[in-house]
């Protein structure tokens, strides 16, 4: 195990509903991150957050929602989500000391598979 | 425009044999470049990482490689295990405007058969 942990591990969900993905890391870090993974595609940096401070919003759509309530803990809320966004949601985190993106190595959670219909 | 790309997009190889995966960057100024092993139904899990200065660097059965010139690094992996049936993901960073970002490719889906 990383030490990343990610829960719910498949979530499927209509357009209309509201829920939130959980990310919990034990390694003692301060950044953590959310990916979006699609098929054959790169994976996409959605957010990043230093010492519970958001320090990247790459444009991403408000109908994603993130909340880091402490270094440990990293939240994504989902609202009126549509087809587009299913895929696979990725947590990880780092050890770092200054805002943004780490030079160091990062740990990745197991992800959740999210279908919206 | 920062772009990593990696081929083949797919590789089925039978169990015992060596492959070679390839990763293609146009990012500037480089920093590193990592190479991730990613599972089915797990996150990407880092293999190497390797700098402006290194050419070759070992992790077991997995042998990176790194060419600044031409920017081109390879993943060669011998003597290949069922294991070994994963994405490979090619990851360069860059340094600008003091922060750091990285540049995904897309993966090599490597398919092992017994």
């Amino acid at each position: 195990e990383t030490g990343v942990t990610q829960t719910p591990r498949h979530l499927v969900m209509g357009m209309t509903n509201k829920k939130s993905l959980k990310c919990e890391q034990h390694l003692g870090h301060n950044a953590m991150y959310w990916y979006k993974q699609s098929a054959k595609k790169p994976l996409e940096l959605m957010f990043v957050y230093n010492f519970k401070e958001q320090t990247e919003n790459n444009s991403v759509p408000s109908r994603f929602s993130p909340e880091c309530p402490n270094s440990s803990h990293l939240f994504l809320h989902l609202h009126t989500l549509q087809p587009e966004d299913s895929a696979l949601y990725l947590c990880a985190s780092s050890q770092d000391g200054g805002a943004g993106v780490s030079y160091n190595e990062q740990f990745f959670g197991p992800g959740t598979r999210l279908t919206v219909l | 425009k920062n772009q990593v790309e990696q081929s083949p997009q797919s590789l089925i190889i039978l169990e015992g044999k060596n492959c070679t995966l390839q990763c293609n960057y146009t990012v500037s100024p480089f920093s590193n470049l990592r190479w991730y092993k990613q599972d089915t139904g797990r996150g990407p899990v880092s293999l190497t990482i390797m700098t402006f200065s290194e050419n070759t660097k070992s992790n077991g059965r997995y042998t990176a490689t790194l060419d600044a010139d031409t920017k081109q690094s390879s993943l060669h992996i011998t003597a290949s295990q069922l294991s070994d049936s994963a994405s490979y993901i090619c990851v360069v960073s860059l340094f600008m405007d003091s922060n750091y970002q990285l540049i995904w490719g897309a993966g090599t889906k490597l398919i092992i058969k017994p």
